[in-house]
């Protein structure tokens, strides 16, 4: 099955600074790679995501970038702010049958 | 997502019984799943169904069972329940045409 490896496993940033996640996955048929956020105490959340026909798409501060050459995905943060504290998650599918998910990232941003 | 509805929201329970988690959703999707949530381990899958008649196993399917009752309920059931099934499950849903999984606000099971 599908295996996804996300790094860091914790984030320190100061406020203003960017952020970046990076995640590799195994099987070379995956072809769509969301993003979610979850917010302590509360439920996952959809934040972007990107199918392998685009390089790389980008959403106010929020940008993924895929390369599927080398397997491996990864968020980008910009001019980050104290509400993107959270623990983020990068998950792959093949076909959108059901998501294999990175073991998270925890993003702390120091004010 | 109020859309999305599990209960109970908190359990504790011990060794050897047997607990059911329930699932609800009023969205109208025909997908649903079941996640297990660790420290440090990211969601893992643990079933999923594309509608009634569909229950696929994920990848830690081992000491669960479901029952997809109709289109808007999935449950969960440990049929003896042990302590390293502590953990916090999550439903989710998603409905055809669209990629993202709307989660629940999540159950956390408490194995003694």
């Amino acid at each position: 099955g599908e295996n996804v490896e996300q790094h860091p496993s914790t984030l320190s940033v100061q406020e203003g600074d960017s952020a970046v996640i990076k995640c590799t996955y195994s099987d070379s048929a995956s072809n769509y790679f969301p993003w979610y956020k979850q917010e302590l105490g509360k439920r996952p959340q959809l934040i972007i995501d990107i199918r392998s026909n685009v390089g790389e798409k980008k959403d106010q501060r929020i940008a993924v970038t895929l390369n599927k050459t080398a397997k491996h995905f990864s968020l980008h943060i910009t001019e980050t702010q104290p509400e993107d504290s959270a623990v983020y998650f990068c998950a792959a599918s093949i076909n959108d049958y059901k998501l294999s998910f990175g073991a998270g990232t925890t993003v702390t941003v120091r004010a | 997502d109020a859309d999305v509805t599990q209960t109970p929201r908190n359990r504790i329970t011990k060794t050897g019984k047997r607990i059911m988690l329930e699932c609800s959703q009023t969205k109208g999707h025909d997908r649903m799943y079941w996640y297990r949530q660790d420290p440090g381990l990211g969601l893992q899958l643990i079933y999923y169904s594309f509608d009634v008649k569909d229950i696929n196993k994920g990848e830690i399917s081992d000491g669960y069972s479901v029952s997809r009752q109709a289109q808007a309920k999935f449950s969960l059931s440990l049929e003896s329940a042990i302590p390293n099934q502590t953990a916090l499950y999550f439903c989710a849903t998603r409905g055809t045409g669209n990629n993202e999984q709307f989660f629940g606000p999540g159950t956390r099971l408490t194995v003694l």
